[in-house]
């Protein structure tokens, strides 16, 4: 039982490039997440999907577009990117939105130059 | 508005001595309450969680933290800290409005030898 994997780990993109960020979970959740975490800032939504075959927009959705695949799997797309978008990024799930508890993957250090 | 305040940046704390950590939360319902930890390039892990009843609550790892209503906080205390607590520390609110985590910045527990 894995719970939360991300790939990549580590990536630097240059201004424009686009990448997706790959999110799998296999704990049956139906709901998950997709954060970005900036010094000081704590972590802030970006997209969610409440459950398959939905999504909806975050604290901080410009610049970013999500698929959720299926139960399964949640990416996250960056068309053009920018240096503003430098992060860490974090996908969790719950077991649906309701229940609030949320479990993390180990995240994604994105540097955009 | 919502929002989830962490006054302390940083803590510095000898190994073996007690922990408080603050949180102050702005939330007009009855809040649902979490305390997270992230261990340095990892995700974040729950520690505890308050959604109703005794006010004072049992995490893992030996932490344990009270809600006071007439304070609006939900400090996380741990009687006597290990050098393997040296970690960020998050608190979160969860809004019944939309179902979403609301997020303190964080704060930084650095253990003395």
């Amino acid at each position: 039982n894995a719970g939360v994997t991300q790939t990549p780990k580590f990536q630097v993109l240059k201004t424009g490039q686009s990448m997706t960020l790959q999110c799998a979970q296999d704990m049956n959740h139906n709901s998950m997440y997709w954060y970005r975490q900036d010094p000081g800032m704590g972590l802030r939504l970006i997209y969610y999907s409440a459950s398959e075959g939905t999504t909806d927009k975050g604290e901080v959705p410009n610049g970013y577009n999500v698929s959720r695949l299926n139960k399964r799997e949640f990416s996250l797309r960056l068309e053009s990117a920018a240096p503003s978008q430098t992060s860490v990024y974090f996908c969790a799930s719950s077991v649906r939105r309701a229940s609030y508890e949320q479990y993390f993957g180990p995240g994604t250090r994105l540097t955009v130059t | 508005a919502q929002s989830v305040t962490q006054p302390d940046i940083h803590i510095t704390v000898s190994e073996g001595a007690s922990l408080e950590l603050r949180c102050n939360y702005s939330y007009g319902a009855t809040p649902y309450l979490f305390w997270y930890v992230q261990s340095p390039g990892q995700g974040l892990q729950l520690l505890l969680k308050y959604f109703s009843g005794d006010t004072l609550v049992q995490g893992i790892k030996g932490f344990e933290a009270e809600f006071k209503r007439s304070q609006s906080s939900f400090n996380l205390r741990k009687p006597s800290v290990h050098w393997s607590d040296a970690a960020e520390y998050f608190c979160a609110v969860g809004a019944s409005s939309n179902y979403q985590l609301i997020w303190g910045a964080g704060t930084k527990l650095i253990i003395k030898p």
